[in-house]
Parts: structure tokens; sequence; C-alpha cells
């Protein structure tokens, strides 16, 4: 069964690089049927879709507006992961992130069918 | 890209049915048959249970089912049950490749 486990730091710096993992297990991170999310859910903003990554005879990658120029997600196809890079961060950046995956139907990939545990992540000096 | 809105919260007895409403715009609910749902109890992920608007994943329950009206889609859950207490959450494709979530909506099965 597909699993996905995510890691990385707990605490950030204000100003300094959110660097999270997501490891994926039973799928690739190279398959034509799934795309590869990034959400993050806080009490203020509830969820909200940061971005995803994924692969048709190239890779593409798509973004939140409103973070496109402070968010990077990358596939790692050696270790079957994808991961999330978040520039810049503010108090604002805390929340519980998730990786999660997106499953291709004949027309869409937007029903998110697997989501790893989730990460606290808190900004603060 | 503003929150698709969800009511805060709904209540409903065991057996009775329910149905949380999702209301966006013309540039996603409206525009796209790409609305999501998703359950999730506290300190847990969230689980898929309702996709491209009316499909259920196996494995979830046919009690669940979703449905869509102009800029408005709603998740109906009949035959309330006691382990349906949880947060909803909707999510439609909102174009240019990106997706939006509603503020998400508590259940409580009184």
């Amino acid at each position: 069964q597909v699993q996905l486990q995510q890691s990385g730091p707990g605490l950030v710096k204000p100003s300094q690089t959110l660097s999270l993992t997501c490891d994926i297990s039973g799928d690739s991170v190279s398959t034509n049927s799934a795309a590869w999310n990034w959400i993050r859910q806080s009490p203020s903003r509830g969820l909200e879709w940061l971005g995803r990554t994924y692969y048709r005879s190239q890779w593409y990658h798509d973004y939140a507006l409103s973070l496109k120029s402070r968010l990077t997600i990358n596939p790692d196809t050696s270790k079957n992961q994808f991961s999330l890079q978040l520039n810049s961060v503010t108090p604002e950046d805390t929340a519980v992130y998730y990786c999660s995956r997106g499953h291709c139907s004949t027309t869409s990939c937007w029903g998110m069918d697997i989501w790893g545990q989730g990460t606290t992540v808190t900004v603060s000096s | 890209q503003s929150a698709l809105t969800q009511p805060a919260s709904v209540s409903g007895s065991p057996g009775q049915s329910i149905t949380i409403s999702c209301t966006g715009t013309s540039s996603d609910v409206g525009g796209y048959n790409y609305v999501s749902w998703y359950q999730q109890y506290p300190g847990k992920a969230p689980r898929l249970i309702i996709y491209e608007v009316t499909k259920r994943p196996s494995g979830v329950s046919n009690r669940f089912s979703g449905s869509k009206s102009g800029n408005t889609a709603s998740l109906t859950i009949s035959g309330l049950q006691t382990e349906d207490e949880a947060d909803y959450h909707c999510c439609s494709y909102a174009g240019r490749s990106t997706c939006v979530f509603g503020g998400g909506t508590k259940l409580t099965v009184l």
C-alpha cells in the first residue's frame, strides 16, 4: 500500500528557509498517474494548498500564486521522494505541513487520496 | 484566490441526514467539476471522501455523496453516525493549475 513519510525540522527561525521531505513507498515519484502535493494547515487559515510536482514526459511544478516567489517543490528520483523549500519564512508560516498524493483519474489529479502524517513547523526566534 | 466558503459548524442526530455547503465563484467551483471533500479527525491527516464532485474512492461509505449547483458544491451525509463527527473540508480546482480549500466545517453528532 502507498505510504508517505515526512521528515524535517519542527522549528525554523524567521527569514530562514523551511525544508521538508516526503518519502514515498508503494508508488513512484515519476509515475504518470499521480501528482505530489504540499498542503499546510493553521488555525487562522485552515487548509491551504501550496503546490505540487508531477512527471508527464518532463517535470511540471505548480504553485499557489501567493507563495510562488518563495516556494520550490522538487522531486528526487534517486530517493523516490519530493521536497518543499519555503524561503524567507515569517511567523505567518507556522502551520502543520502535509504532503499528499493526487491520484489521477482520466481527467484530473485533484483528489488527494494519500497523506503524510503531518509535520508541525513553528517559525520563531 | 480566496478560500471557499463553508459553514463553521453543522449538527445532526444519529440517523439523520445533513448537508454541508461549499460556495465559491465561477472561477473555481462553478467553472470546473473538480471539487473534492475531505474528512479530518482532530490531530489526524485529512482523508479523501469525494472527488470530482460526485465520485467516491473505494472504501468510502455510500452514506457520503456530493453534488454541485452553480457556484456551490455540497456534501451530504445520510444515516448520520457518531463516527461521522469530524471536520469536513472542500477543495476546488481554481484554474492556472491551482486549487483552493474551504475554511472547514465542524460536524457535531448530537
